[in-house]
């Protein structure tokens, strides 16, 4: 059974940081990643998708890296601004082709001005 | 595209009354997913459709929970009678052919 776990699970930064969140999958065997931005009390936002078969994706500010045969992946923010201010989540969907996907705990960033 | 549109956004009922909550998915959307999410147990997957056909539901709590898909513009998830731990955010997501899923802005549900 596919596990995703987050960590950290709060992260507090001074604004300008450059700051890595990181997730972790049990089985490897996936047919791709997603980041994933809450705000408090709103819907989840699609910020990157990584394909089983790429290392790394980028959007703006925003690098994710997928590591397929550890398991891991990496959001990478740089020059954090307060507006960065959000849940941060990563699932993951199975091999089986199905669009399935597991989520983990998410990342609490908060970015200070 | 409007997006992925769930109703109501808040829903407060009383213990053993039925609640359904509603979702339209994107035009053109193949895949549609309803997801529970909570401070203990996160982002939880209820159940998902793949054109329109319920392919895995292993993840409906108990036999209190249903859902289904009439078509391709429309999804319901019925809880019938509710419970107050059944109080919860519940998304609705959906996608086309494996890529990126778009999400509901969810039901607050409160069952008092």
């Amino acid at each position: 059974k596919q596990e995703v776990t987050q960590i950290p699970a709060a992260l507090s930064v001074p604004e300008g940081e450059n700051l890595v969140l990181n997730c972790s999958f049990t089985d490897s065997a996936i047919y791709n990643l997603q980041w994933f931005r809450q705000d408090p009390g709103k819907g989840l936002t699609s910020l990157l998708l990584i394909q089983s078969s790429q290392r790394e994706q980028t959007s703006g500010r925003l690098n994710a890296s997928l590591d397929k045969s550890s398991g891991r992946s990496t959001l990478y923010i740089a020059a954090s601004q307060p507006g960065d201010s959000a849940t941060y989540l990563c699932a993951v969907a199975g091999s089986g082709n199905t669009g399935k996907l597991i989520f983990g705990q998410g990342t609490t960033l908060q970015v200070k001005p | 595209d409007a997006g992925v549109i769930q109703s109501p956004r808040h829903e407060v009922t009383e213990m053993g009354q039925e609640v359904t909550l509603r979702c339209k998915p994107i035009s053109g959307h193949n895949s549609l997913f309803w997801y529970r999410q909570t401070m203990m147990r996160g982002l939880e997957l209820l159940i998902y459709f793949n054109n329109n056909v319920p392919i895995d539901d292993s993840g409906m709590p108990e036999d209190r929970f249903s859902a289904k898909m009439p078509n391709a513009s429309f999804s319901t998830l019925k809880i019938q009678p509710s419970e107050p731990r059944d109080s919860a955010v519940y998304f609705c997501a959906s996608l086309f052919m494996n890529t990126e899923a778009f999400f509901g802005q969810g039901t607050r549900l409160t069952v008092v």
